[in-house]
């Protein structure tokens, strides 16, 4: 996944806690995603973000949240971790114009 | 609220026969459509996308083919190959949103 990583790769945490999740691109792509792959329902939009501070609600925004202080980084907050977000996260970068998207390789949490 | 509909769920085939993935949306305001192959343990990759003012788009063993007016598009794999075996995910975005509304996928394996 040249351009875009995703820290940790794996993580477990427990109930309550917070957790942040970052994704790094050296492509200097104007958008950024969080998705989370869940079996039965595809890929679902937590947040996006359309360039430094302006982000947006997805599908399943609540329990989350998002900041991009760089072009380069988005990270996705989970305010107080419940079971139901254990997921495989993905963040996802697209370029001004190119509706393409480039993926990370995903971030395993399993809240317990 | 938007919606895309995939199917099916699994396909299995036998090796050198052809494999198709159908999806359909609901958003008329729909205008780009890729698809993304995602192999285990990593995250998707596009292999291929439509706009909508094209009605089919080949790729070496791989096609794409949209219908406007039923606003279905489907994915074919001619001569599969067992490095064909993935999941599958078709998507829907409209211009200027940069959003994606995605499948729930197909789990494709090619039986050598």
């Amino acid at each position: 996944d040249a351009g875009i990583t995703q820290s940790p790769r794996h993580k477990v945490t427990e109930t309550g806690t917070p957790v942040t999740l970052r994704c790094h691109q050296t492509e200097n792509h104007r958008y950024m995603y969080w998705y989370r792959q869940d079996p039965g329902h595809g890929l679902r939009l937590i947040h996006y973000s359309y360039g430094v501070k302006d982000t947006d609600k997805g599908e399943v925004s609540d329990g989350y949240s998002v900041s991009r202080s760089k072009t380069e980084d988005f990270l996705l907050t989970l305010e107080s971790a419940t079971s139901s977000q254990t997921s495989v996260y993905f963040c996802a970068i697209s370029g001004q114009g190119d509706y393409g998207y480039t993926f990370g390789s995903g971030t395993r949490l399993t809240v317990v | 609220g938007e919606n895309v509909e995939q199917h099916p769920s699994t396909l299995s085939v036998q090796e050198g026969d052809s494999a198709v993935i159908k999806c359909t949306y609901s958003d008329s305001a729909s205008n780009y459509f890729p698809w993304y192959k995602q192999e285990l343990g990593k995250g998707p990759q596009l292999i291929i996308d439509i706009r909508s003012n094209v009605g089919e788009k080949k790729d070496q063993r791989i096609a794409v083919t949209l219908n406007k007016t039923a606003k279905h598009f489907s994915l074919h794999i001619t001569e599969t190959q067992p490095e064909d075996s993935a999941v599958y995910f078709c998507a829907a975005c409209t211009s200027g949103t940069y959003k994606y509304i995605f499948g729930t996928g197909t789990r494709l394996k090619v039986l050598a």
